[in-house]
């Protein structure tokens, strides 16, 4: 079956560093590349960034640039997105999405609540 | 940046209705455009990629046309299932934009 699971849900303080990973399984995976979006609650979609799993290549908003890291683990087809000096405007829902080079996305994990709090 | 506009941002349509969301590219992306749905809770699903395509599974009822700079998203009627939030999204390059939703209502 073709799926991407992600970690749970976390709760971070203001300044803290978090890391989400998105486990693919039911198809090789380096041969698409992974993008994050994350969700506000009541807002809509803000797209991350996107991750080349076979290159390790990545592209990352304006917004995010210096915040934000992408990686992965091709060994246990598992990609990464970590986003530091986190603040309570970054509480929200993040997705990871699976896309044919660069194009859009038919498959997406089911979310992981982040939410920032003192 | 790409910017994606789409209007009107909520919908109130019945059930049966034709429905038509609209979504403008501040600048030329050929027929790089998708469409999703998202309802509360869930991850959004795709509907249509370039621009008039038809995800596989995706009922027929949806459509989607256009090119350039203005693309539009047809529900020829409306079901019950279809009450939801919409999204266009720009892939003319690596670098997405996504629209910023339509609320579609009951009436």
């Amino acid at each position: 079956q073709v799926q991407l699971v992600q970690s749970g849900a976390e709760v971070k303080k203001p300044g803290a560093s978090v890391k989400v990973s998105c486990k693919a399984s039911g198809y090789t995976f380096t041969s698409y590349d992974i993008n994050w979006v994350r969700q506000a609650t009541g807002q809509g979609l803000e797209w991350m960034g996107w991750m080349n799993p076979n290159s390790g290549n990545t592209g990352y908003a304006q917004k995010f640039q210096g915040r934000v890291t992408m990686t992965r683990n091709t060994s246990i087809s598992t990609a990464y997105m970590e986003l530091s000096s986190l603040r309570s405007e970054d509480t929200a829902v993040y997705y990871c999405a699976r896309v044919p080079r660069g194009s859009y996305a038919p498959l997406w994990g089911q979310g992981t609540l982040v939410t920032v709090s003192s | 940046d790409i910017q994606m506009t789409q209007s009107p941002s909520t919908l109130s349509a019945s059930v049966g209705d034709r429905v038509t969301i609209t979504c403008r590219a501040s600048q030329s992306i050929s027929s790089w455009l998708a469409w999703y749905q998202q309802k509360p809770g869930k991850a959004p699903k795709l509907l249509i990629y370039k621009a008039s395509s038809l995800e596989s599974g995706v009922p027929s009822r949806f459509s989607g046309s256009g090119s350039g700079t203005e693309f539009t998203l047809t529900i020829s009627s409306l079901q019950p299932d279809d009450f939801a939030t919409y999204y266009c999204q720009q892939y003319n390059s690596y670098l997405w934009t996504f629209g910023q939703g339509t609320k579609v209502e009951i009436k």
